[in-house]
């Protein structure tokens, strides 16, 4: 069984400029996350999905960050314009259940640098 | 809030002693706890889980158990191997947390041959 597939792995831009990371769960979850994890940290949730609702996303920067579902698979999570505090990990799960006791999966994650 | 508290790292053993990585919590009511492993350039994988008081979750000789008396959920091995290296993350989903998961700080742990 595939895993939950990121792209791409590492990205580098200059500050201010756009950036957008691609996820595609597991077949069949339903349930998709972003997180963001900074260096030496746990990740953060950022957003998250059932199908094509975000349910949670009340830890999203809104003012510059955004992020779609559109057809209840992958999705993508778009910074703009992109600051030098937003270089990190952004790590995409999935789960076929939004359960406290289902587990997450979770993909290796894009490493953004913003110089 | 909910929160994990575990020990800072890095941890360096040699190979074949015994590991224990603490972890504690707070949370309301009966959470779900977790450890997740994340080998160097890989994503975070599930180590192992237990979802209700005196559980305890085991895997690839890894073993935790889920103690609500001391809200602690501590890593153990028996015998770690230089494979074992990577980075340890605790993690909780609460009662009304509906999935979201905290995480710890994460324990960088290496193993010396």
């Amino acid at each position: 069984e595939a895993g939950v597939v990121q792209s791409p792995r590492y990205k580098i831009i200059e500050k201010k400029q756009p950036v957008a990371f691609w996820c595609n769960p597991i077949s069949g979850h339903n349930t998709l996350y972003w997180y963001l994890q900074n260096l030496g940290q746990g990740p953060e949730l950022l957003i998250r999905y059932e199908n094509e609702e975000a349910v949670d996303d009340s830890q999203l920067p809104k003012d510059r960050f955004s992020a779609e579902r559109l057809k209840g698979v992958d999705s993508t999570l778009k910074i703009q314009p992109a600051e030098l505090g937003d270089s990190a990990v952004y790590l995409c799960a999935s789960s076929d259940g939004g359960a406290s006791t289902d587990t997450q999966y979770f993909g290796p994650g894009t490493r953004l640098t913003v110089l | 809030g909910d929160s994990v508290t575990q020990m800072e790292g890095p941890v360096t053993l040699s190979e074949e002693a015994f590991l224990t990585i603490n972890c504690t919590y707070t949370a309301t009511g009966y959470p779900s706890l977790f450890w997740y492993v994340q080998y160097p350039g890989e994503g975070l994988q599930l180590l192992l889980k237990a979802t209700k008081a005196d559980d305890k979750g085991s895997n690839k000789g890894f073993e935790a158990t889920y103690r609500k008396e001391t809200t602690s959920f501590h890593l153990e091995k028996g015998s770690v191997q230089v494979s074992d290296s990577a980075v340890y993350f605790c993690a909780l989903i609460g009662y009304s947390s509906a999935s979201k998961i905290i995480f710890g700080s994460g324990t960088r742990l290496s193993i010396r041959p």
